[in-house]
């Protein structure tokens, strides 16, 4: 048990829709950090948050945004979602090694 | 060529045998090294960490990591049909907060009883 709780467990959206996804850890932590992993590939970093402030981005682009709030739990936010963005999207809270159970987002 | 390689298989082995898996790396920043179990549909479960060169053992786990060339494995002693997972090695320039993993692509294992 990992202490990080992410929600929903699995959603379906369908292309060109906007997604809201929920991460929140039992202790308070200054970072947040999220990941996608597509089917059959390791976890790509999206992007952290530090103290509510974005600190570090991977190669996504601005569609994917973020926030966290001053009770350190996060959401990304996914605009214009596209067939390529379904994965499982992972949240990684502080400085330990592990990771939420994840939200399975499937775009039709 | 990818920051991190790592051969997704599958590899399948019978229950007690000694499994073996590596990643190779071409970034020599990399200090932190992890290997992750993953079960399907789940997230990734650490099991692993280790920071210098040589082995760390845990139970019937062993990471070893030579940076020399840039090589890290993980080896499963008396393997279970349990330890059938995709196991995913990531490693990471600093140990700080929120500092980004970098991943493979996860191995398939599967232990057959």
């Amino acid at each position: 048990e990992t202490g990080v709780t992410q929600s929903p467990t699995h959603l379906i959206k369908t292309r060109g829709q906007q997604v809201t996804l929920r991460c929140s850890s039992q202790s308070g932590h200054n970072t947040v950090s999220w990941y996608q992993q597509a089917l059959g590939q390791g976890p790509q970093f999206i992007f952290q948050y530090y103290r509510e402030e974005e600190n570090g981005r991977g190669n996504f682009p601005p569609r994917f945004s973020g926030l966290q709030f001053p009770n350190y739990s996060s959401e990304l936010n996914v605009n214009a979602l596209e067939l390529d963005d379904s994965a499982l999207y992972l949240c990684r809270a502080g400085d330990e090694q592990y990771f939420g159970p994840g939200t399975r987002l499937t775009v039709t | 060529q990818k920051e991190v390689e790592q051969d997704p298989g599958p590899l399948s082995v019978p229950e007690g045998a000694i499994v073996s898996l590596n990643c190779t790396y071409s970034n020599s920043a990399f200090q932190y090294f992890m290997w992750y179990r993953q079960y399907s549909r789940k997230g990734p479960e650490l099991l692993m960490y280790t920071y210098s060169s040589g082995n760390k053992e845990d139970g019937r786990f062993t990471a070893q990591v030579d940076k020399s060339s840039k090589y890290i494995s993980l080896f499963i002693r008396d393997s279970q049909p349990s330890d059938s997972a995709t196991y995913l090695c990531a490693m990471s320039v600093e140990e700080q907060a929120g500092t980004a993993l970098i991943f493979g692509k996860g191995t398939t294992l599967s232990v057959s009883s």
